[in-house]
């Protein structure tokens, strides 16, 4: 059963740094195929993808926030953990993270994206 | 980036009555490896999002067969044959063909 579990602070302030970490169980991050990735979503907005972190250590952020955004695991913790710099109070929102992995059956394999979400951790920006 | 395009953005629905959902991607969404990276996601009220439909049309784990996905290309559809109660939130269509991955903006479904 896979489960992912957000944490980190409700509120920065501007031009803080934001550090949150994804605890996850189920599975493991060094296994071929797997990844874990943050989204996050702006009170009463649509979803935005953050950046990934895959199972041989690659890692793709959003071209919009790369120079901010820092994504990293620890296998033997089963974390991955995101860090955004020079926080603004439009960054207030929930922030997910989410499993991707690859499935296979007899016949084939399906790589399926946002599979399981952790709860989401709502993270507010202000003064 | 991809833009991913829904109509409508808001869908009232009657009970037991079918609900169909457009997605369009300002390109096409097949990757080199031959596949289309297409997913439908729903989220009800204060709740997360949950993987409704994967590659166009595969069902995830645990999803009702009144969901289904259909499409090609840039142009995708999801249809709920009977529109339930536990169906009401919102339905986000996004693609992973290509980084950074992109959402639609998302059609609220409730109930007329």
């Amino acid at each position: 059963q896979i489960t992912l579990k957000e944490s980190g602070p409700t509120l920065v302030k501007p031009t803080q740094t934001l550090t949150l970490t994804c605890t996850f169980s189920g599975f493991s991050l060094s296994t071929g195929g797997m990844g874990v990735g943050w989204i996050r979503q702006s009170p009463g907005k649509a979803l935005e993808w953050l950046a990934v972190i895959y199972w041989d250590d690659d890692k793709r952020y959003t071209p919009s926030l790369k120079s901010r955004l820092t994504i990293t695991r620890d296998t033997s913790k089963n974390q991955v953990v995101l860090k955004m710099t020079d926080m603004d109070p439009v960054d207030t929102a929930t922030y997910y993270c989410t499993h991707r992995q690859v499935y296979c059956s007899a016949v084939s394999c399906n790589e399926v994206d946002f599979d399981y979400w952790g709860q989401g951790t709502l993270v507010t920006v202000s003064s | 980036d991809i833009v991913m395009t829904q109509t409508p953005l808001s869908s009232p629905v009657t009970l037991g009555q079918p609900a169909s959902i457009s997605c369009k991607s300002s390109q096409s969404l097949v990757h080199s490896d031959g596949n289309t990276y297409l997913s439908w996601l729903q989220q009800r009220p204060g709740q997360p999002p949950r993987l409704l439909i994967y590659k166009i049309s595969n069902r995830f784990s645990g999803v009702p067969d009144r969901f289904s996905g259909s499409g090609a290309g840039t142009d995708f559809t999801l249809k709920i044959s009977r529109v339930e109660a536990e169906d009401v939130g919102v339905y986000y269509c996004t693609q992973t063909t290509q980084f950074p991955f992109t959402f639609g903006p998302g059609t609220k479904v409730d109930i007329k």
